[in-house]
């Protein structure tokens, strides 16, 4: 079956960065792209990002050019958002998620960001 | 960027009665290929979103056939046809037609 799973919560102080992981098992990784979409606590979804795992070509949402980097490692099957120069409005629970036909139709579990002094 | 606006942002229902939410979208929705990448999710309580519907009307494997996807252009509907209690959550349209992938504000599904 088909998962995705996600590296555990973060602490960091404004001005660090963060790296988060997705582990994906029951598929072909290199077939299908992965997106990272956040959700800051109480609100709406916000698209970050995709990556295509076999070639590693990647697209960022506009607002986080400059802060974003994707990259993946396929001999483990395994994504990666970095985003860096954090602030408060970075707080949220992050997703990777699994792209078909342009919808998604797999979750990570869901990666929350603290970002705090 | 495309603008997705959903009614109502809540919705009080009666268990077994229909629910219909509404999203539109401040442009067309149709891509060069000929496809609507109109996609609807439902989010419960404390879990992550889930897919129910892609391109317009395509339900995924295993969602109950009471969620049902219409529309085209710009102005798309999700419709349960009777709410039980587990549909309980958010529901969120969402485009992928467009760079960058845009989402509703979402409509939270309650029983009354």
């Amino acid at each position: 079956q088909v998962q995705l799973v996600q590296s555990g919560a973060e602490v960091k102080k404004p001005g660090a960065s963060v790296n988060v992981s997705c582990k994906a098992s029951g598929y072909t990784f290199n077939d299908y792209w992965i997106h990272w979409v956040r959700q800051a606590p109480g609100q709406g979804l916000e698209w970050v990002g995709w990556i295509y795992p076999n070639s590693g070509v990647t697209k960022f949402a506009q607002k986080f050019q400059g802060r974003v980097t994707m990259t993946r490692d396929t001999s483990i099957n395994t994504a990666y958002m970095e985003l860096s120069r954090l602030t408060s409005d970075d707080t949220a629970v992050y997703y990777c998620t699994r792209d078909l036909n342009w919808a998604y139709d797999y979750w990570g579990q869901g990666t929350l960001v603290t970002v705090s002094s | 960027d495309i603008v997705m606006t959903q009614t109502p942002l809540s919705s009080p229902v009666t268990l077994g009665q229909p629910a219909s939410i509404s999203c539109r979208s401040s442009q067309s929705l149709v891509y060069s290929d000929g496809n609507t990448y109109l996609s609807w999710l439902q989010q419960r309580p404390g879990q992550p979103p889930r897919l129910l519907i892609y391109k317009v009307s395509n339900r995924l494997s295993g969602v109950p056939d009471r969620f049902s996807g219409s529309g085209a252009g710009t102005d798309f509907t999700l419709k349960i046809s009777r709410v039980e209690a587990e549909d309980v959550g958010v529901y969120y349209c969402m485009q992928g037609t467009q760079n960058p992938w845009t989402f509703g504000q979402g409509t939270k599904v309650e029983i009354k």
